[in-house]
Order: C-alpha cells, then sequence, then structure tokens
C-alpha cells in the first residue's frame, strides 16, 4: 500500500537559514508527489509537484524540491528562511489512477526564529 | 484560476442539530471533489470521494450515513453532518480534481466545526 512519511515532526530553523523537509514515500510504481503548506487555521496550498522529468523541481515561494528514486525521497528545500514561511508543511503521494486520492503525510511544522 | 472556496468558514451547532457545509469551484468545473478532516496538529484524513451526478465514496470507517455528500452539480458538493456529536467537532477541508491533472488537487480553506 501506498504510503509518506515525514519523519520530522517539528523543526525550528533561523530566519536566513536554509531548510530541507524530509518526505519519503512507498509506492511501486512511478509517483506523483506533491508538497503543499497550510497555515494556521487555512487550507492547503500547493507548493510543487512531481509528475515526470526534471528530477529537481521548482515551485512558489523560492521552494524546490528533488525526487530521488533510489532513496524513495522528495526532500523540499529552500536556501534562506523567511520568517512568513513559518507553517505546517505536507508531503503526499498520488495513490493509484483508479481513485486519483492523495496520501498524506503527518506533516512538519516548521517554526523560524528570528 | 483553480480557487475552491467553503462555507461557512466556521460553524458552531447544538448536539444533536445538523451542519451543511459547502465547496464550491469557483472557476473550473470539478467532477470530482474530496472531503477531508483533520484533527488539531494531525494530518489530513480523506472521508469520501464525491462524483457529480453519483454516490458518494466513502473510506473505510466513515459513516456514510452520519457524513452525508451530495455533488449535485459540477461546481458545488456539501457535506451534511447529521445528528453531531462534540467529537465530530474538526476541521473540515475539501478539494476539486484538477481538470487537467489526475492527481492534482485544489483545496478550500477550510471549516471549522465546533460542536457544544
Amino acid at each position: 500500500a501506498q504510503s509518506v512519511t515525514q519523519p520530522d515532526i517539528h523543526i525550528t530553523v533561523s530566519e536566513g537559514a536554509s531548510l530541507e523537509l524530509r518526505c519519503n514515500y512507498s509506492y511501486g510504481a512511478t509517483p506523483y508527489l506533491f508538497w503543499y503548506v497550510q497555515s494556521p487555521g487555512q487550507g492547503l496550498q500547493l507548493l510543487l509537484k512531481y509528475f515526470s522529468g526534471d528530477t529537481l523541481v521548482q515551485g512558489i515561494k523560492g521552494f524546490e524540491a528533488e525526487f530521488k528514486r533510489s532513496q524513495s525521497s522528495f526532500n523540499l528545500r529552500k536556501p534562506s528562511v523567511h520568517w512568513s514561511d513559518a507553517a505546517e508543511y505536507f508531503c503526499a503521494v498520488g495513490a493509484g489512477s483508479a481513485t486519483n486520492k492523495l496520501i498524506f503525510g503527518t506533516g512538519t511544522l516548521l517554526a523560524v526564529q528570528p | 484560476g483553480a480557487v475552491v472556496s467553503q462555507h461557512p468558514s466556521w460553524v458552531i451547532c447544538k448536539s444533536g442539530t445538523s451542519v451543511k457545509i459547502e465547496c464550491r469551484s469557483l472557476d473550473f468545473q470539478a467532477t470530482t471533489m474530496f472531503w477531508y478532516r483533520q484533527f488539531p496538529k494531525q494530518s489530513l484524513m480523506l472521508m469520501a470521494t464525491s462524483n457529480e451526478g453519483s454516490k458518494a465514496t466513502y473510506e473505510q470507517g466513515v459513516e456514510k450515513d452520519k457524513f452525508l455528500i451530495n455533488h449535485a452539480s459540477l461546481t458545488l458538493s456539501t457535506l451534511t453532518v447529521t445528528s453531531a456529536h462534540p467529537e465530530d467537532s474538526s476541521f473540515y477541508i475539501c478539494s476539486a480534481r484538477s481538470p487537467d491533472s489526475s492527481y492534482e488537487q485544489y483545496f478550500g480553506p477550510g471549516t471549522r466545526l465546533t460542536v457544544t
């Protein structure tokens, strides 16, 4: 069965520092992968997605993610974090063409120190 | 483009009453919408998949008679929590499947339900 693991429940970084949020997936075929961000009390906003092609994908707000098939990973990165990046981040994988469902990881809460 | 709205954004109701939450795709037609539930500091749990013109498909463990879903048009899906109880208090989020991509979903802002 498909699954998504986000090993880090909570991460704190200083403003201006680099960021990497980890995501590992379990899926038999080529996965469809997503990163979403959720601010408190809000819905989810898509940061970026990977379907095929170039394994390094660029997203909004200066985020990027790299698909590594050998490691079953899709880690999210940002070179310099801003205070406004503090939020919850969810990794998701598309779960089967018949259902088009998304399977979400448990999320990583990012705190940014001034 | 690709905006999904939800109404209301928050609602308080008494135990035993029913509450309807609307999910609309504002600038595209959505043949498939999804309803999620999110508990505090937890991930999204898919409750059901709503297909326009047909019955919703519920995930295992979700009571279909308690959480009624209707997808009457290509831009509107509704979730009705019937005979609500305090344990139904949660954050409910809907999404609509992109017309351009099978997996991409656009999410609404969520509805905070509190049952007293």
